[in-house]
């Protein structure tokens, strides 16, 4: 059964970078036509497509992020990463990684989230 | 980009009504090359990543009560709960997958309620 769980700090001070990973269970990574995704939600409001990369490195990030925004894929430990440069507290959001399948349907796999809180 | 529009913002339905979620793309979602709508359908609770419930517009995912159904084509789609339980308290949302893999974007949620 294909797992996913994200990791990283839960507190960001304001101009820093978020940095967050996936980490992958139950596939290879690199196995599937698909692409591994990140999501995200501030507090009491809608979901935002943040980006996704495929599992060869193509990358596809939202414009409205895109300045900001690097994903990448390690495939030898299963994980991939989000990078969010420059952030303030509007970025502050529960993160959650997703796979995507090859049509691009988020689908069922999602991790669980993980809140991240830009404050000084 | 596509921007997804659902009406209403909230709803409250007595148990065992019909509650009526509409979703709006701001242009087709339907790829006219496989007839398929690239529309799907989630439920939120709180504390909760969202649930698939719906993918092409009307195929319900495995496991998925057949209470909740999926219709519409083009830019048009609706998400019916023919009879309201308490469990489906929850946010939905519907999300647009035909700009992939450029841009995924949902609409703004509707959140439903017991009367």
């Amino acid at each position: 059964q294909l797992q996913l769980q994200e990791s990283g700090p839960g507190l960001v001070k304001p101009s820093e970078t978020l940095s967050l990973t996936c980490s992958v269970s139950g596939v290879s990574i690199s196995s599937s036509n698909c692409y591994w995704g990140w999501i995200r939600q501030p507090p009491g409001k809608g979901l935002e497509w943040i980006g996704s990369i495929y599992y060869s490195g193509s990358t596809y990030y939202n414009p409205s992020l895109k300045s900001r925004v690097t994903i990448s894929v390690d495939t030898s430990k299963d994980q991939f990463s989000l990078k969010l440069s420059s952030v303030t507290a509007a970025d502050t959001a529960i993160y959650y990684c997703a796979r995507q399948d090859g049509s691009g349907l988020i689908g069922k796999y999602w991790g669980q989230g993980t809140l991240v809180t830009v404050s000084s | 980009d596509i921007v997804m529009t659902q009406s209403p913002d909230s709803l409250a339905v007595s148990l065992g009504e019909r509650a009526t979620i509409n979703c709006k793309s701001s242009q087709s979602v339907l790829y006219s090359s496989n007839n398929k709508n690239y529309l799907a359908w989630y439920q939120q609770k709180p504390g909760q990543p969202p649930k698939l419930l719906i993918y092409w517009a009307s195929t319900r995912e495995s496991g998925v009560p057949d209470r909740f159904s999926g219709s519409g084509s083009g830019t048009e789609f609706t998400l019916t709960i023919s009879s309201l339980q308490a469990e489906d308290v929850a946010v939905y949302y519907c999300q647009q997958y035909y700009s992939t893999p450029s841009l995924v974007t949902f609409g703004q949620g509707t959140k439903v309620e017991i009367k």
